[in-house]
């Protein structure tokens, strides 16, 4: 069966510093998608990043990427240059026939 | 459009109490799904519509009852509900259902979510 692991609860940043989120996932499939969402309070969960498993390139979005370990299947986040409007939680899903979900990461932001 | 609109935003029914969530996206879409989250937890799938059919039931009690009218609608249909239901009901849409097997990349479109309390 498909899991997605997120093993950090919550994680703090400062304003203008970088921050790496972690998620791991178990899966048979040789070709998948990885996603990262931000939940803010305002509770609609917005796509972050994209990553496709047969790219080995990292996906990068503006002041995110990822980290793409397809043989570890390890899949982080780097936030860069970290914003007020930053702070959210982040989930990592991985999709087959559905999208299933880590158990999330609380991000802080501190200016 | 990019959206995914939901009504109500917020939803207090008694027990005994029918009620609909309401769920609208108009990007040709052809799955969709509600998933029900509660604080601080992940979303946990309920159902997925494919083609106007349901096609994913994980489950849920039959005091849920979704429905999709047409391509463009998701209904859920609340009674009878427990306390414990309460939390905050999201839709979602993607552009077809079966993710990388349906040729997309399983993307998900979410609403802003119906918070529901039952008293």
């Amino acid at each position: 069966a498909q899991t997605v692991t997120q093993s950090q609860p919550e994680m703090s940043v400062q304003e203008a510093e970088t921050v790496t989120l972690s998620c791991t996932y178990d899966t048979s499939e040789s070709d998948y998608y990885l996603f990262w969402y931000k939940q803010p309070p305002s509770r609609q969960m917005i796509l972050v990043i994209r990553q496709e498993a047969y790219k080995q390139q990292n996906a990068t979005e503006n002041r995110f990427s990822v980290n793409f370990q397809k043989a570890a299947k390890s899949f982080s986040l780097k936030i860069s240059d970290s914003q007020l409007g930053d702070a959210a939680m982040y989930f990592c899903a991985y999709n087959t026939d559905k999208l299933i979900f880590g158990t999330g990461t609380r991000l802080q932001v501190f200016p | 459009d990019t959206e995914v609109t939901q009504t109500p935003k917020h939803l207090v029914m008694g027990m005994t109490n029918k009620k609909s969530l309401k769920c609208e996206q108009h990007m040709g879409h052809r799955a969709m799904y509600w998933y029900k989250q509660k604080a601080k937890k992940p979303p946990e799938l309920m159902f997925v519509y494919s083609y106007e059919k349901l096609s994913i039931n994980e489950s849920v009690p039959s005091r849920f009852s979704p429905e999709c009218p047409n391509s463009s609608l998701l209904n859920l249909h609340l009674h009878a509900l427990q306390p414990e239901d309460s939390a905050l009901y999201l839709c979602a849409s993607s552009q077809k259902p079966g993710g990388l097997a349906g040729g997309t990349t399983g993307e998900l479109f979410f609403g802003e979510g119906s918070r529901l309390t039952v008293l």
